[in-house]
């Protein structure tokens, strides 16, 4: 099936580093979302994007919806070692069908 | 916010069996639920929608014959995989989306909440 392309596909770094990885499509979005999922766990919601533009906050969380609507990024601040997990974004496809497109996700692990 | 809970959490099988796994939507009527397939180090695959009182939109590729999709209320969805083989092994997550203003809570609109996910292994 349609998958988003996300980079990094894995990052290993120091605690208190600040971590960004993105996420790109061939087609267009109308939201962007970001969601962490912890091993044997559901993805959980980080930050969702309405607009083209859109810079989001969520804490040490930083997100934005390109302006061309087929880009995204994640920015997180200072991390700790909580912040280990895997990192998806998900588009949302049309305002018909609902469904979401994930991305291929971005393994992410903090060395304390 | 929105609680998704799947059961169950796990199931071990032999092969040819079925499975039924269910998904509920706790503190809010859910139009709409998702049922997405994840193999291990990969990323979540969606497999149908499911909306209330109608039959499943599968995804293409996904038989459905083999995943039989219900959604017979606004809180309940049920995922059966019916004569399971071992490369049915897999996590299994469902998610729902709000209809708004009908748990009288204010969630926002077309966002999808997921199950804490099913891991089936089938022997």
């Amino acid at each position: 099936g349609q998958q988003l392309n996300q980079s990094p596909q894995s990052m290993f770094i120091q605690e208190g580093e600040d971590v960004s990885m993105n996420c790109t499509s061939s087609s267009i979005f109308n939201t962007w979302l970001w969601y962490k999922q912890e091993p044997g766990e559901g993805p959980v919601l980080l930050i969702a994007l309405y607009k083209a533009g859109e810079l989001t906050s969520n804490g040490r969380l930083t997100a934005q919806f390109g302006i061309t609507r087929k880009d995204s990024f994640l920015n997180i601040s200072a991390s700790i070692p909580s912040d280990v997990g895997i990192y998806f974004c998900a588009g949302h496809v049309t305002s018909g069908t609902y469904k979401y497109i994930f991305g291929t996700g971005t393994r992410l692990k903090v060395l304390a | 916010g929105a609680v998704v809970s799947q059961h169950p959490s796990w199931v071990i099988c032999k092969s040819g069996t079925s499975v039924k796994i269910e998904c509920r939507s706790l503190d809010f009527q859910a139009t709409t639920m998702f049922w997405y397939r994840q193999f291990p180090k990969q990323s979540l695959m969606l497999m149908a929608t499911s909306n209330e009182g109608s039959k499943a939109t599968y995804e293409q590729g996904v038989e459905k014959d083999k995943f039989l999709i219900n959604h017979a209320s606004l809180t309940l969805s049920t995922l059966t995989v019916t004569s399971a083989h071992p490369e049915d092994s897999s996590f299994y997550i469902c998610s729902a989306r709000s209809h708004p203003g009908a748990s009288g809570k204010t969630l926002a609109y077309n966002e999808q909440f997921f199950g804490p996910g099913t891991r089936l292994t089938v022997l």
